[in-house]
């Protein structure tokens, strides 16, 4: 099974400022990843999927980049919704799918 | 608009069935594989199993595996999950989620359209 690991488990960054979450995985995924923004009381929203490919309806701010063990989600200019729990999530070895234990991005 | 529903979830003691539903609309249903994801509470999401378009290819958690069985029902764009021999640790929002890959692609990949979830308590 393939683990994913998320870093940091909590980021703290102003509004308006850029966001940077990691994601790594314990084999290679190839580009065969995703990343979720789940809200409270929410289901996950899927934001990027391919590594780097946006999905519909996500606002340009939202990047992702990396292939293999390494992956990034940046947030260029945040904005007061995008305070959430991000999830990263590989779809290359399964079963099973695996998550990463989620990011939560606080307002500092 | 694509649109996801689950029902079925409640209150149940160890050891004991429960079955969820998934009612889909808004896109073709019999093209698209479906995935059954949970949290537990307070936690990160764990899969659980997904089924392809015809219903002929069905993988699991090994958390669950022997115990759950994912089906559906093309005709009435419904997805189950059989949850059988329920454990406390099963306790937990269980969300469908489209695939995001038509069949006709090849490829199973990430849920791009989720229901709200439907609480699943296990408990004496």
């Amino acid at each position: 099974e393939i683990v994913m690991t998320q870093s940091p488990v909590t980021l703290s960054v102003s509004p308006g400022e850029r966001a940077t979450l990691s994601c790594r995985a314990s084999q290679s995924v190839s580009s065969n990843l995703a990343w979720y923004q789940q809200k409270p009381g929410q289901a996950p929203r899927l934001l990027i999927y391919g590594a780097s490919t946006r999905a519909t309806g996500i606002p340009a701010r939202f990047s992702g980049s990396g292939s293999g063990t390494e992956f990034t989600l940046t947030i260029s200019s945040l904005q007061s919704e995008d305070f959430a729990v991000y999830y990263c999530q590989q779809y290359n070895n399964w079963p099973p799918y695996t998550f990463g234990q989620g990011t939560k991005l606080e307002i500092k | 608009q694509v649109q996801l529903v689950e029902s079925g979830g409640g209150v149940v003691q160890p050891g004991r069935s429960l079955r969820l539903s998934c009612a889909a609309s808004g896109f073709t249903f019999s093209n698209y594989g479906i995935h059954w994801v949970r949290q537990a509470p307070g936690k990160g999401l764990e899969w659980v199993a997904i089924i392809s378009y015809d219903g002929g290819n069905k993988y699991y958690a090994d958390s669950v595996k022997g115990r759950f069985t994912i089906s559906r029902d093309n005709s009435k764009n419904t997805l189950f999950l059989q949850m059988n021999s329920l454990r406390a640790e099963d306790t937990a929002v269980y969300y469908c989620a489209k695939d995001l890959y038509n069949y006709d692609s090849g490829n199973w990949g990430p849920g791009d359209y989720w229901g709200q979830g439907t609480l699943v308590t296990v408990s004496s």
